[in-house]
């Protein structure tokens, strides 16, 4: 069974940095594009990262360039994402998800982010 | 502001049809056959319902379908069930700029 799960999530103060795991379960994550994605709370969907599956490209949602760094360690089933600079409207749920065919086919549950002094 | 344009609501009575839409631009939408919608039940993961448009994942009830017009993207509920009531979010790849999703809708079932 694919399963997905994250972890790293907690309170930070504004300013600060997290770095955010992703583990791959009951599938090795090599060979997968892998996804980062959050749900501010009560709002919508955002994607936020993307890296392929052999780790030769990286592409960020604009809101977080140059403050939030994908990386995978495929020896590990692993993903991470890199939070630096945060703000208040970082402030979610963070999801990772598995691609197939330029979508999100499995997610995880999730990790709450707050930020806040 | 969302990239893609979605109502913010939409109801049907059970074993009705809905349609969702979902508009964009040609460099999303309107440039690529990857649109996907996903289900949010309230304290849940999205679930996803379909994919390149048209695609539905195993386990997905047929009653579940998608099109696409132009700019526009479509997900259509067919024999409304009580466990449909959830938020629906469409999604698509945009090129050099990644993905982009719409603002969501919430289908009540009356």
């Amino acid at each position: 069974q694919v399963q997905l799960v994250e972890s790293g999530g907690g309170v930070v103060q504004p300013g600060g940095s997290l770095r955010l795991s992703c583990a791959g379960s009951g599938f090795s994550v090599r060979g997968y594009s892998l996804h980062w994605l959050r749900q501010a709370p009560d709002k919508g969907l955002e994607w936020l990262a993307f890296i392929r599956h052999d780790g030769s490209d990286k592409n960020y949602a604009d809101s977080v360039k140059g403050r939030f760094t994908v990386s995978r360690d495929d020896s590990k089933n692993t993903m991470s994402l890199q939070l630096n600079s945060l703000r208040g409207d970082d402030t979610a749920v963070y999801y990772c998800a598995k691609d197939r065919d330029w979508t999100y086919e499995d997610w995880g549950q999730g990790t709450l982010v707050t930020v806040s002094s | 502001q969302s990239a893609l344009t979605q109502p913010p609501s939409a109801s049907g009575s059970p074993g009705q049809a809905v349609t969702i839409s979902c508009t964009g631009t040609s460099s999303d939408v309107g440039g690529y056959n990857y649109v996907s919608w996903f289900q949010q039940h309230p304290g849940k993961a999205p679930k996803l319902m379909i994919y390149e448009v048209t695609k539905r994942p195993s386990g997905v009830p047929d009653r579940f379908s998608g099109s696409k017009s132009g700019n526009t993207a479509s997900l259509t509920v067919s024999g409304l069930q009580a466990e449909d009531e959830a938020d629906y979010y469409c999604s698509s790849y945009a090129g050099r700029n990644g993905w982009v999703f719409g603002g969501g809708t919430m289908l009540t079932v009356l």
